[in-house]
């Protein structure tokens, strides 16, 4: 079965703070693809990254990086120097194939709130 | 230039009304998907049509009804609305099947009264 946990709830920060989201997944795919949406308070929902499972680099776009992990099955997000706007709920998602399809299968969410 | 967009935004109903959501893409994607999230915040995939056709299909009851009758949408009708239907509808599309990023329209708000 796949599965992607994303075990902190909330987390609350102070404008500036370096803050890391965690993402831990289950698949028995050796294809995959890992994701990161942002969702506003707005409520759209905003891609970030994709990864595919070949690729274990780190990624850094501005004030965001991921770190992929194979060994610990996890695909965290940190995002340095927060601001008020990173408020929002982040989803960590996974790939997995439906009957051979491409289906997004969720994490429950991580709401995230900086305070100024 | 809205790459995915649904209409409408929001929509109040009264129970066991039918109702139907738009989706339009202009991505020249050529594969669709609805998703619900609940009040929970939780998201599942319901359907997905690849070049009009249905690929996805997630045990969801068959008073949800997909159509799309080209590439560049997906409309969803929804029978018999009930109060458990009450949640946000996402529509997205990406390119291929297999693999694609899939981007996601702003989401159509349903409240069933």
């Amino acid at each position: 079965a796949q599965k992607v946990t994303q075990a902190q709830t909330e987390i609350s920060v102070v404008e500036k703070e370096d803050v890391t989201l965690d993402c831990v997944y289950e698949t028995r795919d050796t294809t995959y693809y890992l994701f990161w949406y942002k969702q506003p308070p707005s409520g759209e929902l905003v891609f970030l990254i994709r990864r595919n499972s070949f690729d274990e680099q780190n990624e850094i776009s501005g004030r965001y990086s991921w770190n992929f992990q194979k060994s610990t099955s996890s695909f965290n997000f940190t995002i340095t120097a927060s601001q008020v706007v990173d408020s929002a709920v982040y989803f960590c998602a996974l790939s997995g194939l439906s009957g051979g399809y491409n289906k997004l299968i969720f994490g429950a969410g991580t709401r995230l709130a900086v305070h100024p | 230039d809205t790459a995915v967009s649904q209409t409408p935004k929001y929509l109040v109903t009264q129970m066991g009304n039918d109702k139907s959501i738009k989706c339009e893409q202009n991505l020249g994607h050529d594969t669709m998907y609805w998703y619900k999230q609940d009040s929970k915040k939780f998201l599942k995939i319901m359907f997905s049509y690849n070049n009009k056709e249905l690929i996805i299909n997630e045990t969801v009851p068959n008073r949800f009804s997909p159509k799309s009758p080209d590439k560049a949408h997906l409309n969803l009708h929804i029978n018999s609305l009930e109060l458990g239907d009450s949640a946000v509808y996402f529509c997205a599309s990406s390119q291929g099947a297999q693999a694609g990023t899939q981007y996601f329209g702003p989401g159509t708000r349903l409240t069933v009264l």
